[in-house]
């Protein structure tokens, strides 16, 4: 996998935009950045991917850098239910394992 | 559409003892993996699988086995269990691994061994 760099943890307000970082410098052309989020002990949950364009759904927006070696996930209006362990990933196509960092620990504080 | 099931949710083992953790997909993923996530801590690849008949080993396979006998199913054997493996097993799968392919995880089996 492209080895990808996040922040240990971040805080952010309720109502704010929460923006969590991604540093992937190794990525290839053809791999995709992945978002996932894990609430407590819950299942991972798939929030976005992207390849080149940035991309929006109804949970969050990804912005990828023009040169592709960073990514921004962002949470619009945050509330408490946004508190969790945010994943960035970017796996290497010609290889089918999908191996998982530490992640970013996200606070929204009230 | 009930995506991954896992089963049981909860167990409890000796050391020593054997079980086997299920898990199976009804979206026709191709893919099936295993991970394990210790009190604290990030997930780990235990095995993976791209298909029927294919498996292969990952991050941390020693003390496990898999097979895939089927596309929907894809159970984890722990045949002699340890302390060390209490943990909680995710099982997630997707359509066509890491490309262009979003991972679905099921709800996890928070094991301990005692």
């Amino acid at each position: 996998d492209a080895k990808t760099t996040q922040p240990p943890s971040m805080d952010c307000a309720e109502g704010r935009a929460a923006n969590l970082p991604c540093n992937h410098s190794t990525i290839s052309g053809n791999e995709y950045v992945y978002w996932y989020r894990q609430i407590h002990s819950q299942g991972p949950q798939y929030i976005i991917h992207g390849l080149k364009n940035n991309e929006t759904n109804e949970m969050a927006s990804l912005i990828i850098t023009e040169d592709r070696k960073s990514s921004t996930l962002i949470l619009p209006h945050a509330t408490l239910r946004d508190t969790a362990v945010y994943y960035c990933i970017a796996p290497m196509n010609r290889d089918d394992k999908i191996i998982f960092g530490k992640g970013t620990r996200l606070h929204i504080l009230p | 559409n009930a995506g991954v099931t896992q089963t049981p949710k909860f167990r409890i083992l000796k050391i020593g003892q054997s079980m086997t953790l299920q898990c199976a997909q009804d979206m026709n993923h191709n893919y099936m993996y295993w991970y394990r996530q210790d009190p604290g801590m990030g997930l780990k690849l235990i095995y993976y699988s791209v298909g029927a008949g294919i498996t292969d080993k990952g991050e941390v396979p020693n003390g496990y086995n898999v097979s895939r006998s089927t596309t929907e199913d894809f159970p984890l054997r722990l045949e002699l269990a340890a302390p060390s493996q209490t943990s909680v097993y995710f099982c997630a799968s997707s359509r066509q691994g890491s490309y262009n392919s979003p991972l679905h995880f099921g709800n996890g089996t928070r094991l301990t061994v005692t």
